[in-house]
């Protein structure tokens, strides 16, 4: 069954911290992999995306993502934190070519301590 | 360049009534999808609609159904409302068929009382 996981349902951290959250997915093909950030009362705002090439993925506000095929994982990662990057984020993945019926994990809140 | 706009931004309904969210997707985009997010959850796929016509569906009761215009806007129907279709209703746009990333609004929050 296609599913994504995300392990930590709760993360918090000190502003200027280094960030790394965990991203685990099953899918019978090769997937296409996202994370979006949910601040609260808000939709859904695209950070990155990847469906091909460099395994190593840069995105918006300072975010990367690694895809690893092997340990079919696709963690995001900040090397410093902002007090502003406190939200819930969501890993999703969906059919290669075709971007129908993306499949979210749970998400991790993360909370930003100054 | 207006993003993916849903009205109403709040509702709040009792059991049995019926309900109706419209969407409209980002300048250029023609295809609307509809998610699903419960307190606590990610989002969850309803249906997808583009030239008119619902494309593919998730695990959703026939409670919920949709439609979309030819101007590319679309609305989600809920009947026989249950206190568990309280959630946040979010619509998501992209351009045709592809990998083309999906923008999402900032969504309906539906109450059932």
């Amino acid at each position: 069954a296609q599913s994504v996981t995300q392990p930590d349902i709760h993360i918090t951290v000190s502003e200027g911290a280094s960030l790394e959250l965990r991203c685990n997915y099953s899918y019978g093909a090769t997937p296409y992999l996202f994370w979006y950030v949910q601040s609260p009362g808000q939709g859904l705002q695209l950070l990155l995306k990847y469906f091909s090439g460099d395994t190593l993925v840069q995105g918006i506000k300072g975010f990367e993502a690694e895809f690893k095929r092997s340990q079919s994982s696709f963690n995001l990662r900040k090397p410093s934190v902002h007090w502003s990057d406190a939200a819930e984020y969501f890993c999703a993945v969906g059919p290669l070519y075709n971007t129908d019926k993306l499949i979210f994990g749970t998400g991790t809140r993360l909370q930003v301590f100054p | 360049d207006a993003g993916v706009t849903q009205s109403p931004t709040h509702l709040i309904k009792t059991r049995g009534q019926q309900v109706t969210l419209r969407c409209s997707p980002k300048s250029g985009h023609d295809t609307v999808s509809w998610y699903q997010q419960a307190l606590g959850q990610g989002p969850q796929f309803i249906f997808q609609y583009y030239e008119e016509e619902e494309r593919q569906r998730g695990n959703f009761p026939d409670r919920f159904s949709g439609h979309q215009f030819p101007n590319y806007s679309s609305e989600l129907n809920v009947n026989a409302l249950l206190l568990g279709d309280s959630a946040l209703y979010l619509c998501a746009s992209s351009q045709g068929q592809g990998n083309q990333p999906q923008h999402f609004g900032d969504g309906t929050r539906l109450s059932i009382l």
